[in-house]
């Protein structure tokens, strides 16, 4: 069965601290995406990579990094973690095409204190 | 700017009723392609059901169908013979053909919840 699967379900972090999300593919997907989910704003798009090595900023990219060194991996970055950085945090994959949906990961809840 | 609005955060339903999700949006593209997302308390996000805008034809996947008013900008999602099962937060999404990595643009959101 075809998945994207994020490390970590829950996590708990200082403010301050680097914080990394890991997110592996296993369906040759070349778009990757995170997303962060807040009640009442839906889905909003942080990073997004169409190929290895490449990244292009979303929307709300502040305080955001990501990397993409393998095709399979997509990694977020929080550099320095703040208690607005809480929410749940989502990646995605597709093929290239806008025929196709994205396949979601069960995404990671983040809280910063 | 590029928007998806579903005015409706909150709604319910008696189990083996029908219900419709409203959803409207905003892009002055001409080509690209509509989707609902389902979200169960499980976080999940599944594909409900998509359409291309250039097809006429209402898009129909088993009990799940929409009602696309291209002129209108509006995409509803229309659930028959509700079932516990589908309790979730739905998302209606539009993806464009011209965007590099095609990228979804998302709505709220609307929670479902269904009454047995």
């Amino acid at each position: 069965d075809v998945k994207v699967t994020q490390s970590s379900r829950y996590l708990v972090k200082r403010t301050g601290e680097k914080v990394f999300l890991e997110c592996v593919q296993d369906m040759d997907h070349e778009n990757m995406f995170w997303y962060r989910q807040d009640p009442g704003l839906g889905l909003r798009l942080i990073y997004f990579s169409y190929d290895v090595k490449m990244k292009e900023k979303g929307d709300i990219p502040e305080g955001y990094s990501v990397s993409r060194e393998k095709k399979e991996r997509f990694s977020l970055i929080l550099e320095s973690a703040s208690t607005n950085q809480t929410s749940m945090y989502l990646c995605a994959s597709s093929l290239s095409g806008f025929r196709y949906g994205y396949t979601f990961g069960s995404g990671t809840r983040l809280t910063v204190v | 700017a590029q928007t998806v609005t579903q005015s409706q955060p909150e709604m319910s339903v008696q189990e083996a009723e029908t219900v419709t999700l409203s959803c409207t949006y905003d892009t002055s593209e001409s080509d690209y392609y509509l989707f609902w997302y389902k979200q169960p308390p499980s976080r999940q996000m599944i594909l409900v059901i998509r359409q291309e805008a250039y097809k006429q034809q209402n898009a129909t996947e088993n009990r799940f169908s929409v009602n696309f008013q291209k002129a209108a900008k509006s995409f509803s999602l229309k659930i028959s013979d509700s079932q516990l099962g589908d309790a979730a937060m739905y998302f209606c999404a539009y993806r464009l053909s011209n965007q590099g990595a095609q990228k979804l643009v998302f709505g709220q959101g609307t929670r479902l919840t269904i009454n047995p």
